[in-house]
C-alpha cells in the first residue's frame, strides 16, 4: 500500500516556466488537499477536493490550477513560476473530511524557482 | 479569517527534560489535530481532540483540548532523541462547512541534545 505518492521530489525551474506536480492515492480517499510549507509559516492550504470532478480554492491559490479527473489524481499546475513559489509542496488525502478524519501526507516536492 | 497560533515557535531542551508547545485558535474549533513532522520529512497525525476539556496520553505525550475549545496543548515527558522535529497543531472552525478548512499552526521545532 504506497498511501500517497508525490513527483518529482526536486525540482529547479527558472521564472516564466511551467510544471506539474503530479500526486496519486491508493487509499480510495474522496478528499485531497495541496498545501505548501515555507519555513516558520506552517501549511498553508492551496486547492482541495472533495471529490472526482470537484475543486476548491484554499487560503492561497493564487498562481495555481488543479483537476481531478479521477479519484486517484490530483494534480497541481503552476503556470508562470516566480520566486514566491519556491517552497515544499505537500499533497494529502483523507477518507472524510479534515473535520472527522486525518491527513495522509505524501513525501514532497522541493521546489525552487529562480 | 480563522488563525491558529503556537508558540513557542523553537525550543531547545536537554534530553530527559519536559516539552510543552501551546495552540491558541482566534474562533472555537470543532476539533484539533497533532502532527509530528521529522527533519526533512512530511507531517506525520498523531492524534485528533473533539470533545471540550478531553485529554488523550501517547505513551510519553499528553494532548489536552481546552474547555472552550479554542486551544490545546502538547507536553512530552522526559524527552528523548527520537522526539526532535516540528510539532504542528491543527483545527477545524466550527460551525459551516468544515471539509477543507484545516487551519495549521506554524509549528514548534523541537531540538533535543543528548
Amino acid at each position: 500500500n504506497a498511501g500517497v505518492t508525490q513527483t518529482p521530489k526536486f525540482r529547479i525551474l527558472k521564472i516564466g516556466q511551467s510544471m506539474t506536480l503530479q500526486c496519486t492515492q491508493d487509499m480510495n480517499h474522496n478528499y485531497m488537499y495541496w498545501y505548501r510549507q515555507d519555513p516558520g509559516m506552517g501549511l498553508k492550504l492551496i486547492y482541495y477536493s472533495v471529490g472526482a470532478g470537484i475543486t476548491d480554492k484554499g487560503e492561497v491559490p493564487n498562481g495555481y490550477n488543479v483537476s481531478r479527473s479521477t479519484t486517484e489524481d490530483f494534480p497541481l499546475r503552476l503556470e508562470l513560476a516566480a520566486p514566491s513559489q519556491t517552497s515544499v509542496y505537500f499533497c494529502a488525502s483523507s477518507p472524510r473530511d479534515s473535520a472527522t478524519s486525518p491527513l495522509h501526507f505524501g513525501n514532497g516536492t522541493r521546489l525552487t524557482v529562480t | 479569517g480563522q488563525q491558529v497560533m503556537q508558540i513557542p515557535q523553537y525550543q531547545h531542551v536537554q534530553e530527559g527534560e519536559d516539552f510543552t508547545t501551546y495552540c491558541n485558535s482566534s474562533t472555537t474549533l470543532s476539533n484539533i489535530q497533532w502532527y509530528k513532522q521529522r527533519p526533512g520529512g512530511h507531517p506525520v497525525f498523531l492524534i485528533q481532540l473533539v470533545k471540550s476539556g478531553e485529554v488523550k496520553k501517547q505513551k510519553r505525550l499528553t494532548f489536552q483540548f481546552g474547555e472552550a475549545k479554542k486551544n490545546s496543548s502538547l507536553h512530552i515527558t522526559a524527552t528523548q532523541t527520537t522526539d526532535v522535529g516540528t510539532y504542528f497543531c491543527a483545527g477545524t472552525n466550527a460551525g459551516g462547512t468544515s471539509y477543507g478548512k484545516l487551519t495549521f499552526g506554524q509549528g514548534t521545532i523541537l531540538t533535543v541534545h543528548p
